[in-house]
């Protein structure tokens, strides 16, 4: 399988917790997002790296959250001190853009469905 | 800032019956406009793109989409619908210019489609 990968598909946690999320972007996808579903809502944009470099972040991406992509390929997303709040999908997503390519296709992994006790 | 807007929750049509999903928008400058499906506990799958061009759009699994400037609309269609098209649907666009560097996508709130055999 070649898509956008993420693990883990689920996890639940408690309370004040920290958890991260993994996404493994499509084979040399240079551009890689992060976006957040709640039920009955469309995905919201969260942060979006090109290459190892974190380029925006949206006012919904508080302290609490952090997202890395240290070597360009792979990253990780990290909640520190979980809320009832933090329930969701957790989407991501990668794409091949370059300046002459600018309206390239976003694919999406599978998510991973956190929920916060 | 640019927003968009699926004015129907649920769309219900009958199997062999056409099919038309409704999205309007609002961003500056030229759009660039998305169709996702999206299916229960799953990622987005991408079906179809507007960037430039012809305003007809042809997509996956025999989707298409038709872009009006002067409407500021870009309805998903299909001729013919099957029980396997019952999911859910999301428009979503970005605004062409790079001048302000974003690249996040922003989506609808959604569109259940049920068909009926």
């Amino acid at each position: 399988d070649t898509g956008v990968s993420q693990n883990p598909r689920h996890k639940i946690t408690k309370r004040g917790q920290n958890v991260t999320f993994r996404c493994d972007p499509i084979s040399e996808h240079n551009r890689l997002y992060w976006y957040r579903q709640t039920l009955g809502q469309g995905p919201e944009f969260l942060t979006y790296f090109q290459n190892e470099a974190q380029l925006e972040k949206s006012r919904l991406l508080s302290d609490r959250f952090s997202a890395e992509r240290p070597k360009g390929s792979f990253s990780t997303l990290e909640i520190q001190r979980t809320e009832q709040g933090d329930s969701a999908m957790y989407l991501c997503a990668s794409s091949l853009g370059s300046l002459a390519k600018s309206g390239e296709t976003q694919y999406f992994g599978p998510g991973t469905r956190l929920l916060v006790l | 800032a640019q927003s968009v807007a699926q004015p129907e929750d649920q769309v219900n049509v009958a199997e062999g019956n056409p099919l038309t999903v409704k999205c309007t928008y609002s961003v500056s400058g030229n759009p660039y406009l998305f169709w996702y499906v999206q299916y229960p506990n799953r990622g987005l799958q991408f079906l179809l793109k507007y960037i430039t061009g012809d305003n007809l759009v042809k997509g996956s699994y025999g989707f298409e989409a038709e872009f009006n400037k002067s409407q500021t609309s870009f309805h998903l269609k299909k001729p013919s619908a099957l029980v396997s098209d019952s999911a859910l649907y999301f428009c979503a666009v970005r605004a062409s210019s790079m001048d302000t560097g974003r690249r996040a996508l922003t989506f609808g709130s959604g569109t259940r489609l049920q068909v009926q055999p």
